[in-house]
């Protein structure tokens, strides 16, 4: 059964500061992954989508990585902003037609 | 382009009755997804729907039904709601399937009392 790890739970930063989200899988048979932004009580945005076959994407000051034989996928944001402000969710979509999500990690980001 | 919608935005049930969601997916796009969130927790996967036919079931008890519309709308159903499926209801939309990108609704929320 995959399973997706999210760590940290939490991260407040100071606006300005680059960091790291991360993002563990446990089966490695997948065929891409995707990264969420969600907003409290909304819906989920979609900020990148990696393919099995990819190694990373970017998106202006988001870039996503992907390690699948070791599991591992990291989204780093640069200069960071206040609005960034939202809970990250990653997601692996597996042979079974779904995705598959972790629990996120709730990013405060303070002016 | 419109993104997909829901309706309703909120839903207030009693225990033992019975809800219909309803999705819009985004012009042009094939599949619908439906998830489960609940609070605090990454959202967990239902349905999804292809071409009007189901191609994925989640672990959720038979009270959950779905169904796909020729326009590629689609309604997901909940039997006998007990205080545990309170929840935002999301759905997803897709133009092949679990292949590419998913973009989600604003999403339900249904509370149960």
């Amino acid at each position: 059964k995959q399973e997706v790890t999210q760590i940290p739970a939490a991260l407040s930063v100071p606006e300005g500061e680059n960091l790291v989200l991360n993002c563990s899988f446990t089966d490695s048979a997948i065929y891409n992954l995707q990264w969420f932004r969600q907003d409290p009580g909304k819906g989920l945005t979609s900020l990148l989508l990696i393919q099995s076959s990819q190694r990373e994407q970017t998106s202006g000051r988001l870039n996503a990585s992907l390690d699948k034989s070791s599991g591992r996928s990291t989204l780093y944001i640069a200069a960071s902003q206040p609005g960034d402000s939202a809970t990250y969710l990653c997601a692996v979509v597996t042979g079974f037609q779904k995705l598959v999500f972790g629990t996120g990690t709730r990013l405060l980001v303070s002016p | 382009d419109a993104g997909v919608t829901q309706s309703p935005t909120h839903l207030i049930k009693t225990r033992g009755q019975q809800v219909t969601l309803r999705c819009s997916p985004i012009s042009g796009h094939k599949s619908v997804s439906w998830y489960q969130q609940v609070l605090g927790q990454g959202p967990q996967f239902i349905f999804q729907y292809y071409e009007k036919e189901e191609r994925g079931r989640g672990n959720f008890p038979d009270r959950f039904s779905a169904r796909q519309f020729p326009n590629y709308s689609s309604e997901l159903n909940v039997n006998a709601l007990l205080l545990g499926d309170s929840a935002l209801y999301l759905c997803a939309s897709s133009l092949f399937g679990y292949t590419d990108t998913q973009y989600f609704g604003p999403g339900t929320r249904l509370t149960v009392l």
